[in-house]
């Protein structure tokens, strides 16, 4: 168990529909990273926050978007799901604000299906 | 910003052997190189890193190397076993997150 925890740990959902995927980090790690897997791929960089405040953007659509709460649990929320957003989405967390060299913790994942 | 690439995609060992997997990385100021292993519907775990003033960190049956100037490292698992069969990733930061390669497929046949 990495201590990092993600909920609902199954989403099936239709097209256009939106939905919020919850993760709360290791107890102290103050960043949080959301990574996108789909179907046999790697593991795609959306965002990250670092103790309320977006600190880095990648390949994240416009539909989706991010916050980090007061008490450092995140969501992702997704809008106007589209079949291709069907995906394994991973949270981690670290200890600091990323910078190079902060180990990574792992969530199980939520495993999103749009049909 | 980083970019990793990963080789191979599949690899496939025959049980006892040696696997090899390397990664190339484009950003010559990384300094912090993870391994993470994930196995079938499990999450990624990190099983080694190595940070750039050391060229190589070995942990029982699995070691990395790292060749600042040519920009790559490399995984290295000795004696594999069934339970090594897993996708393997290498990572290097690209400023303050973690980007990661394509990941490798090994198969070790017992």
């Amino acid at each position: 168990d990495s201590g990092v925890t993600q909920t609902p740990k199954h989403l099936i959902t239709a097209t256009g529909q939106r939905v919020t995927l919850r993760c709360s980090p290791r107890s102290g790690d103050l960043s949080v990273y959301w990574y996108q897997q789909s179907l046999d791929q790697g593991l795609q960089f959306l965002i990250q926050y670092y103790n309320g405040e977006e600190r880095a953007k990648g390949n994240i659509l416009e539909r989706f978007s991010a916050q980090q709460f007061p008490d450092l649990h995140s969501e992702l929320n997704l809008s106007s799901l589209e079949l291709g957003d069907s995906a394994l989405y991973f949270c981690a967390s670290s200890v600091g604000g990323g910078g190079r060299g902060e180990k990574l913790f792992f969530g199980s994942g939520t495993q999103l299906s749009v049909l | 910003g980083e970019n990793v690439e990963q080789h191979p995609s599949t690899l496939s060992v025959q049980e006892g052997d040696s696997a090899v997997i390397k990664c190339t990385y484009s950003d010559s100021a990384s300094n912090y190189f993870p391994w993470y292993k994930q196995e079938l519907g499990k999450r990624p775990q990190l099983i080694i890193d190595i940070r750039s003033n050391v060229g190589e960190k070995k942990d029982q049956r699995i070691a990395v190397t790292l060749n600042k100037t040519a920009k790559h490292f490399s995984l290295h698992i000795t004696e594999t076993q069934p339970e090594d069969s897993a996708v393997y990733f290498c990572a290097a930061p690209n400023n303050n997150d973690m980007r990661f390669g394509a990941g490798t497929r090994l198969t070790v046949k017992p």
